[in-house]
């Protein structure tokens, strides 16, 4: 069965700086793909970022983009110029191909002012 | 806004009282997913449709537990004789059909069972 964790409980960051938010997991498929979804308190999640296994490629969306090592099955989110909006519980997830998602445990991500 | 909805959003229970809950899911989405999160954790996968058919049920869904999802639309999740241990957020979300991955989630309807 896949797994994924997260070893960040909580992070905090300042407004303006940036942080990383870290994801390994583990899996015997070769396609896949990998996804953070954000959880703002209260509110419903929403999808940051995802990486198709097959690509090599690192993706990229404004702010938030991610450094994919399939070798290390890692896979970590950074976040640039980080804002108040950003708060929010993060999930890393594993999705075989057309399948369920597997989510790890969560980074609650603070930004102060 | 078309987006995925739930309902109740929230439902407090008696222990062996049964509940149902309903997800509406985007409209032209195939696929329709039922996870439950407990309290500082993330999303557990319980079941999937893909249009009425009910594909895969995890272990996490005991006897206890049935969903269905008539006519390929809404679906219903629904726990009978609830348990303190049901208590959770019960998440929906849908997606299109294979090929498309990211999946859409509704707010969710947060169960407490007394």
């Amino acid at each position: 069965a896949q797994t994924v964790t997260q070893s960040q409980p909580e992070m905090s960051v300042q407004e303006a700086e940036t942080v990383t938010l870290s994801c390994t997991y583990d899996t015997s498929e070769n396609n896949y793909y990998l996804f953070w979804y954000k959880q703002p308190p209260s509110r419903q999640m929403i999808l940051v970022i995802r990486q198709e296994a097959y690509k090599q490629q690192n993706a990229t969306e404004n702010r938030f983009s991610v450094n994919f090592q399939k070798a290390a099955k890692s896979f970590s989110l950074k976040i640039s110029d980080s804002q108040l909006g950003d708060t929010a519980m993060y999930f890393c997830a594993f999705m075989e191909y057309g399948n369920k998602l597997v989510f790890g445990a969560g980074t609650i991500l603070r930004v102060k002012s | 806004d078309t987006g995925v909805s739930q309902d109740p959003r929230h439902k407090i229970t008696k222990r062996g009282q049964n509940v149902t809950f309903r997800c509406d899911p985007i409209s032209e989405h195939n696929r329709l997913y039922w996870y439950r999160q407990t309290l500082g954790q993330g999303p557990e996968f319980l079941t999937y449709f893909q249009n009425e058919a009910q594909l895969e049920k995890s272990r996490l869904l005991s006897d206890r537990f049935s969903a269905e999802r008539p006519k390929g639309s809404f679906s219903t999740l629904e726990i009978q004789r609830t348990e303190q241990g049901d208590s959770a957020m019960y998440l929906c979300a849908s997606s299109l059909e294979l090929g498309h991955y990211e999946q859409f989630f509704g707010p969710g309807t947060r169960l407490t069972v007394l």
